[in-house]
């Protein structure tokens, strides 16, 4: 089946290192990837997206990397503050795309 | 610059009463989605509508009912709500279906007693 799925479910950093959020999804059919961050009480808010024809992409200090051959994709945060604490999700277009499907999420604590 | 905006933002309800959450987006999107979003089982589909008039079931529609009568405005209905729908509940919502990213809502936490 369809599935998308974090490896681990938090992540503590010390402000300024480099975080790096892993994903794993079970589709090889799925061409598109969104990353999402969701703080406390809020709604999930997009990050970054990558469509499969793809291995990277740069943001504002986000990297989102895809291996297709091990089908794993991640987000690398630079210089991770402590507003970085937040849940982040990755989701992947299904194969009807008719909708995202969500992995469980990654707890990421910033401490400074 | 309102996005997507849901009401209301909490409500508590008894078993059996029903309810209307409104959803409404002003970015001129097509598509209009409907999440729950549970511990340790991530946001799951309910419903979704790709255009006004329209609408389709997601992962987990038992016990909800939508309705798209306007392209801004998405409303989920609970009839008769059960414990079991206690939730926060997301709406979203999409220029298109395929390869897009979803703008979320601030969601509706709901407590049904």
């Amino acid at each position: 089946g369809e599935s998308v799925g974090l490896h681990l479910p938090t992540l503590s950093v010390q402000e300024g290192d480099n975080s790096i959020i892993n994903c794993a999804y079970s589709n090889s059919a799925s061409d598109y990837f969104i990353w999402y961050k969701q703080e406390s009480g809020k709604g999930p808010q997009f990050i970054i997206d990558i469509r499969s024809n793809m291995d990277k992409r740069q943001g504002q200090r986000v990297t989102v990397l895809l291996n297709k051959t091990v089908k794993h994709l991640s987000l690398q945060i630079a210089a991770t503050q402590p507003g970085d604490s937040a849940v982040y999700f990755c989701a992947e277009n299904s194969q009807a795309g008719t909708a995202l499907i969500f992995g469980k999420g990654t707890t990421l604590s910033v401490s400074s | 610059n309102a996005g997507v905006t849901q009401t209301p933002k909490f409500r508590v309800l008894k078993t059996g009463q029903s309810m209307t959450l409104l959803c409404a987006q002003d970015m001129n999107h097509e598509y209009m989605y409907w999440y729950r979003q549970d511990p340790g089982m991530g946001l799951r589909l309910i419903h979704y509508s790709v255009g006004e008039g329209t609408t389709a079931k997601g992962e987990v529609p038992d016990g909800y009912n939508v309705s798209r009568l306007k392209k801004q405005n998405f409303l989920l209905g609970l009839e008769s709500a059960a414990p079991s729908q206690t939730s926060v509940y997301f709406c979203a919502s999409s220029y298109s279906r395929k390869n897009q990213p979803q703008h979320f809502g601030d969601g509706t936490r709901l407590s049904i007693l």
